[in-house]
């Protein structure tokens, strides 16, 4: 079975630091994705990469920017976290079986 | 409009009954649907999928697509405790990406 890990299951940062939230996929996969799930929102896409290098952005992409310099690993970056990017992210790759989800990083922003 | 609705629940029902999740959708051009489960504290989980009308069938799972009227459905028999999740459709766009676009959740309890 394909494998997402997410590095952090909670994270409190404070307003204006900058975050890196990692992803990690133990296969070769080439589509990674970034969602937020808000509660009466359900989950909105932010990014998401094709390949090494290669990303475009979701749904609700500002305030985030991605990094994909290795096929396994695809990173969240909030430049300036604000509290309304308090949140639970998931990351997701899909591959031939369809989409597998880490188990989300939530994130407070105080 | 959003183009997947779902019924945000919550949702709370003895065990053993029978359970009845719906989404609608608003794009005609959608073709492929998933149902996700997802724990407390955890990411979704793939249950089932289908593809164009009718229904599909694993275990104590059913999920059930009607086309002409747009609305997916899950039925899950005999319910238990252990069925108490969150549970999101989702489909399928933007072409070769296969961007998924989710309903945003249903919350079911089973009461023991």
């Amino acid at each position: 079975d394909v494998k997402v890990t997410q590095s952090s299951r909670y994270l409190v940062k404070r307003t204006g630091e900058k975050v890196f939230l990692e992803c990690v996929q133990d296969m070769d996969h080439e589509n990674m994705f970034w969602y937020r799930q808000d509660p009466g929102l359900g989950l909105r896409l932010i990014y998401f990469s094709y390949d090494v290098k290669m990303k475009e952005k979701g749904d609700i992409p500002e305030g985030y920017s991605v990094s994909r310099e290795k096929k396994e690993r695809f990173s969240l970056i909030l430049e300036s976290a604000s509290t309304n990017q308090t949140s639970m992210y998931l990351c997701a790759n899909r591959g031939p079986t369809g989409y597998t989800f880490g188990s989300g990083t939530r994130l407070t922003v105080v | 409009q959003k183009e997947v609705e779902q019924d945000p629940g919550p949702l709370s029902v003895p065990e053993g009954a029978i359970v009845s999740l719906n989404c609608t959708y608003s794009n005609s051009a959608f073709q492929y649907f998933m149902w996700y489960r997802q724990y407390s504290r955890k990411g979704p989980e793939l249950l089932m999928y289908t593809y164009s009308s009718g229904n599909k069938e694993d275990g104590r799972f059913t999920a059930q697509v009607d086309k002409s009227s747009k609305y997916i459905s899950l039925f899950i028999r005999d319910s238990q405790p252990s069925d108490s999740a969150t549970y999101l459709c989702a489909t399928p766009y933007g072409g070769a990406t296969n961007k998924l676009i989710f309903g945003t959740g249903t919350l079911l309890a089973v009461q023991p």
